[in-house]
């Protein structure tokens, strides 16, 4: 079993839709969790750390349930500039982050 | 700010050449990281290292794998014989423990093709 999985999508959003993804950690020691973001070709970018009350930055909200181990994210008002692979990271000790395989995005007009 | 910089950006090589790929941190984080990037096994933790020392190594895959990092400024990842199974997109990133939590930046990647 891999220690972070992610449902890879695509999900295919309407531009101005929601849309919700989760992904499950194995290791119950995790202490922090992120998601990140992956454009095209691109390098990975943060976008938002996952606090355990949930946090929203604009349209984005991330929630953790601690006792089922899974993180949400949560994308309201979909734009086609939301298009693209957001990764599941799990830190479980010191400075080393565990990178899901993420989850593929495609917002349509 | 300039970020991650890494190069060279494509390597296009042969079966058992030597590959050296290199990396610069943003100037004063203590954290170096060394990635690689498939579509089948995603993104992988190669090694890192905090102030220039290697922490972990546990992902290097075998020996045909080193890294180094002289000073704070550097550090290399070296193939040595590649194979065609190496090919990836490798990512260097670095980050510090004044930043926001663990974010580690990452630089643009090299895209290593071995024929």
């Amino acid at each position: 079993r891999k220690e972070v999985e992610q449902d890879p999508g695509p999900f295919n959003v309407p531009e101005g839709a929601t849309v919700a993804f989760n992904c499950t950690y194995s290791n119950s020691a995790s202490q922090s969790f992120f998601w990140y973001r992956q454009d095209c070709r691109k390098e990975p970018k943060l976008l938002m750390s996952v606090y355990s009350s949930g946090n929203e930055d604009g349209r984005f909200t991330a929630q953790l349930n601690r006792a089922s181990q899974y993180i949400s994210l949560l994308i309201r008002d979909s734009k086609l500039s939301d298009s693209a692979t957001y990764l599941c990271v799990v830190n479980s000790a010191g400075n080393k982050l565990t990178f899901g395989g993420g989850t593929r995005v495609l917002v349509k007009p | 700010d300039a970020g991650v910089i890494q190069s060279p950006r494509h390597e296009v090589t042969e079966m058992g050449q030597e590959v050296t790929l290199r990396c610069k941190p943003i100037s004063g984080h203590d954290y170096l990281f060394w990635y690689r990037q498939t579509m089948m096994r995603g993104l992988e933790l190669l090694i890192y290292f905090n102030n220039n020392v290697p922490i972990d190594d546990s992902g290097m895959p075998e020996d045909r794998f080193s890294a180094k990092m002289p000073n704070a400024s550097f550090s290399t990842l070296k193939i040595q014989p590649s194979e065609p199974r190496d090919s990836a997109v490798y990512f260097c990133a670095s980050s510090s423990r004044q930043g926001r939590g663990w974010e580690q930046f990452f630089g643009p990647g090299t895209r290593l093709t071995v024929l």
